[in-house]
């Protein structure tokens, strides 16, 4: 069945900086989701891609679905203590109504 | 945030004793799911539903079981509960599965600890 990787798996940055997580899926997507979890909270929807290529953003953050819909990324500008969670991919499990398949996460540090 | 809510919020129980976590729902969704977070694992799919009374199995399914008899409420049942299950478990609903481009709702999270 489907896995997605996510790397890297901690993060730690100065307030600042930017930051990257990359996820890689064993095969071809349909669409891919971004959820954000904080600590001590539970998994927030950020934002779904659904074409090759596709490129969104939300003010500090861009994500991006590669050509192939096989990997995509998350990046955020001038990190902020407000960012501080846990970052999740997820992408369908098979093709048609299928629940997600999530990646193990990426967690983030910002150190003020 | 969406309509739902899941108790009990913490558990601690013993092993071999059987347990049941409730997720109710006010927003109509068709698909609930039950995960469960552990570090290093990040979210695994135990159970899900995609409608009354019509659930399959996930990815680490064994030693749980479901059951949803309505629309707004879906079950987690540990029959005899082993250390191995302590866990933070999740509901999470959505309108439709993951292939229709639909997001999923999290509820706040059951904190489960089997001594």
């Amino acid at each position: 069945g489907q896995q997605v990787m996510q790397i890297p798996q901690y993060q730690h940055v100065q307030e600042g900086e930017d930051f990257t997580t990359y996820c890689n899926s064993s095969t071809t997507l349909s669409n891919i989701q971004w959820y954000k979890q904080r600590p001590g909270g539970h998994p927030v929807f950020l934002i779904q891609l659904v074409k090759s290529g596709e490129v969104k953003k939300q003010k500090r953050l861009t994500f991006q679905f590669g050509e192939a819909k096989k990997n995509s990324s998350l990046h955020i500008t001038a990190t902020q203590t407000t960012d501080v969670g846990t970052y999740f991919c997820a992408g369908p499990r098979y093709s048609g109504n299928t629940p997600l398949v999530f990646g193990k996460g990426t967690r983030l540090s910002v150190i003020a | 945030d969406a309509g739902i809510t899941q108790s009990p919020r913490h558990k601690v129980t013993e092993t071999g004793t059987p347990v049941t976590l409730r997720c109710h729902q006010t927003e109509n969704h068709r698909y609930m799911y039950w995960y469960r977070q552990d570090p290093g694992h990040g979210l695994r799919l135990i159970h899900y539903s995609y409608g009354v009374k019509d659930t399959d199995k996930g990815e680490v399914s064994d030693g749980y079981s479901v059951s949803r008899s309505k629309t707004e409420d879906f079950l987690l049942t540990l029959e005899s509960a082993t250390s191995s299950q302590t866990s933070v478990y999740f509901c999470a609903i959505s309108e439709s599965g993951g292939g229709s481009y639909n997001e999923q709702f999290f509820g706040p999270g059951t904190r489960l600890t089997v001594l």
